[in-house]
């Protein structure tokens, strides 16, 4: 059960759009729209901000995007704020039978 | 308010038990499907154990297979989990989550107990 691979970390200046990448497998994805991304502040639980791959939960700003192609999801921000600084990870659980949730490594967003 | 409480954190030895509660309220309980998620010191996030809604329903990360159980009482909003055999490779933040809609993100976390397993 390894870890979907995202980038260490992505910056980008107050009002600029960012993009994080998550990859993984055929067997991680399965072709199910079942990856979510979640934002965690420091200190704090994390906050689901995307689910079934582009879908934002109520409350979640809209410039918060998803998008799953070819086994890799991404998640941008557009907009960046001051806010917006936190890790991100995403999930995939390979299919309603499977319930084998694989999280992402993580991203660190910093707004310069 | 939709909520989930955590408790039972706090020291044990290596191999040793603790057992971890987690309080549900604000949303239909008994028919969300329900997970615990760890998260070590300075590291990310890892799925450990869900439930189904019924509690019929469990599967385990193979990290924790053959140590841990999950639990719910639906009567009272609670989900467990039983830890044995720990080993400092266990000492983590340990989140519950849960999927209160028709998804299968975790829509709902808890604020996190901390488990440490240290002799």
């Amino acid at each position: 059960q390894s870890a979907l691979t995202q980038p260490r970390s992505v910056s980008g200046s107050p009002g600029q759009s960012v993009t994080i990448s998550c990859t993984g497998t055929n067997s991680d994805f399965g072709g199910y729209n079942f990856v979510s991304w979640y934002q965690q502040h420091p200190g704090k639980a994390p906050k689901l901000i995307i689910y079934d791959v582009s879908e934002r939960p109520s409350g979640v700003p809209d410039r918060f995007s998803g998008s799953e192609s070819d086994n890799t999801a991404s998640l941008t921000i557009s907009g960046l704020q001051a806010e917006d600084e936190a890790d991100y990870y995403c999930c995939s659980n390979a299919g309603r039978h499977s319930f084998r949730y694989v999280f992402g490594t993580g991203t660190k967003v910093t707004v310069l | 308010e939709v909520q989930l409480v955590e408790s039972g954190g706090g020291l044990a030895q290596p191999g040793g038990s603790l057992r971890l509660s987690c309080v549900a309220s604000g949303f239909s309980f008994s028919s969300s499907e329900l997970n615990w998620v760890r998260q070590k010191p300075g590291k990310g996030l890892e799925w450990v154990s869900f439930i189904s809604g019924s509690g019929i329903t469990t599967y385990f990360a193979d990290s924790v297979k053959g140590r841990f159980t999950i639990s719910r009482d639906n009567a009272k909003n609670s989900l467990s989990l039983q830890m044995s055999s720990l080993s400092p490779e266990d000492t983590a933040i340990y989140y519950c989550a849960g999927s209160s809609g028709s998804s299968v993100a975790f829509d709902v976390w808890g604020q996190g107990t901390m488990v440490t397993v240290s002799s």
